[in-house]
């Protein structure tokens, strides 16, 4: 039980263009959703916390309006980097928390982008 | 302002040795710490957690210790193996397993066959 997945497991993309990455909650529903960024041998970023039917809430320095939150049911958060730059480059990871036995925070296995 | 100071950064055990790892945090409304298991373009896995209540927990060959006077924390992973080879990190919250996650840095084993 507790699986995260994650889509694509990695991404490619030109400079400028916008990029969605999914996360789903396979067996259990996820109240809560949670997006980190991780660079190379770095510990996880911490970006945005998102509550399903609610606007997500972002931590201090990352722009909403760059990285789209939406948490549109209780198994699917998504993420879209908008207007990507090589900057953006990094190692996406998500997690979802449940209630219950699902009441910890459990990781999917992360996205890989590459901006060119 | 870094609140969950994890060491050491890097760690080579022979296999069958202790690995110990080590953090501590400065925020006393933290009640929650958990570790977690991290292979090379992986997610985070959760191994094992523990809240202040208690000074030990144990699951197979992963123990954690907790000194709440202390602040601090420790993983310890008993009879390592080659497969234990990651980067482990632990991490602290307030409002139980609710609360946001904060990580400390990460510490890098490599277990010697």
């Amino acid at each position: 039980g507790a699986v995260v997945s994650q889509h694509p497991s990695w991404v490619i993309c030109k400079s400028g263009t916008s990029v969605k990455i999914e996360c789903r909650s396979l067996d259990f529903q996820a109240t809560t959703m949670f997006w980190y960024r991780q660079f190379p041998k770095q510990s996880l970023m911490l970006m945005a916390t998102s509550n399903e039917g609610s606007k997500a809430t972002y931590e201090q320095g990352v722009e909403k309006d760059k990285f789209l939150i939406n948490h549109a049911s209780l198994t699917l958060s998504t993420l879209t980097v908008t207007s990507a730059h090589p900057e953006d480059s990094s190692f996406y990871i998500c997690s979802a928390r449940g209630q219950g036995f699902y009441n910890e925070q459990f990781f999917g296995p992360g996205t890989r982008l590459t901006v060119l | 302002q870094q609140q969950v100071k994890q060491s050491p950064q890097s760690l080579i055990v022979q296999k069958g040795g202790i690995s110990i790892i080590n953090c501590a945090y400065e925020n006393t409304a933290f009640d929650y710490f958990p570790w977690y298991q991290q292979f090379p373009g992986k997610g985070p896995a959760l191994l094992i957690a523990i809240r202040p209540d208690v000074s030990e927990k144990k699951e197979g060959r992963f123990t954690i210790s907790f000194n709440k006077s202390a602040k601090q924390f420790s993983l310890h992973i008993m009879d390592s193996q080659p497969g234990d080879s990651a980067t482990y990190f632990c991490a602290a919250s307030r409002g139980g397993s609710q609360g946001n996650l904060i990580f400390g840095k990460g510490t890098k084993l490599s277990v010697k066959p």
